[in-house]
């Protein structure tokens, strides 16, 4: 079945290092893929995505390219700041009788100063 | 403002009891969610609704019941509450793939 599979967390990085955190999918259609993210004791925020093979999806610093090959739509930053601490889910979506999403488990990325 | 809203923010409920979340959006988008979300697990549909007047099971849809009441609200019931179900509940809503979500209800049954 459809379903998104993310590294496991949680990450702890100082500030300024360079973040990956890998994602990849399995689904039966072509799905629009997505990066969400959810800082602590909020609801999840859309952060970047893409909706087609090699689109590149960009946002506050954030990129991740949709490699249809690879099945894979790996998050990366250059230079992670506090602020970035939060719970990060991909997530890919499908057309079928309505939006289908899946989501991962989620990534839990910690920054210290 | 603009979005998805949920109450109540917080819930503790005793095993057996019942009650209802509340989600209401003000973006006329057709399609409501409702997920859940645990450790590891990431998020869980519940139960969807693609349209007013229309809701189908999501992947785990034993315990709950929904309602469409109209376009803008969709509703959770826990008819009989179990610890299992103690969880965060997020409502969504979208009229494309990429679902704007309210900012959830953290619910402890014990």
């Amino acid at each position: 079945g459809d379903s998104v599979t993310q590294m496991e967390g949680p990450v702890t990085l100082s500030e300024e290092a360079f973040l990956t955190i890998n994602c990849t999918y399995t689904a039966t259609g072509y799905p629009s893929l997505f990066w969400y993210v959810q800082y602590p004791g909020e609801g999840l925020q859309l952060l970047l995505k893409a909706t087609k093979a090699d689109d590149k999806g960009s946002n506050k610093g954030f990129e991740a390219t949709y490699r249809k090959e690879t099945t894979s739509f790996h998050l990366e930053k250059g230079s992670v700041q506090v602020s970035d601490s939060a719970v990060y889910f991909c997530a890919l979506s499908l057309k079928t009788s309505y939006d289908k999403v899946i989501f991962g488990p989620g990534t839990s990325l910690s920054v210290i100063p | 403002n603009a979005g998805v809203t949920q109450t109540p923010k917080f819930q503790v409920l005793k095993t057996g009891q019942s009650m209802t979340l509340q989600c209401a959006q003000d973006m006329n988008h057709n399609s409501m969610y409702w997920y859940r979300q645990d450790p590891g697990m990431g998020l869980r549909l519940i139960y969807y609704s693609a349209s007013e007047g229309t809701t189908d099971k999501g992947e785990v849809p034993n315990g709950y019941n929904v309602s469409r009441l109209n376009k803008r609200e969709f509703s959770l019931r826990l008819e009989s509450a179990a610890p299992s179900q103690t969880s965060v509940y997020f409502c969504a809503s979208s009229d494309g793939p990429k679902p704007l979500f309210g900012q959830g209800t953290r619910l402890t049954v014990v």
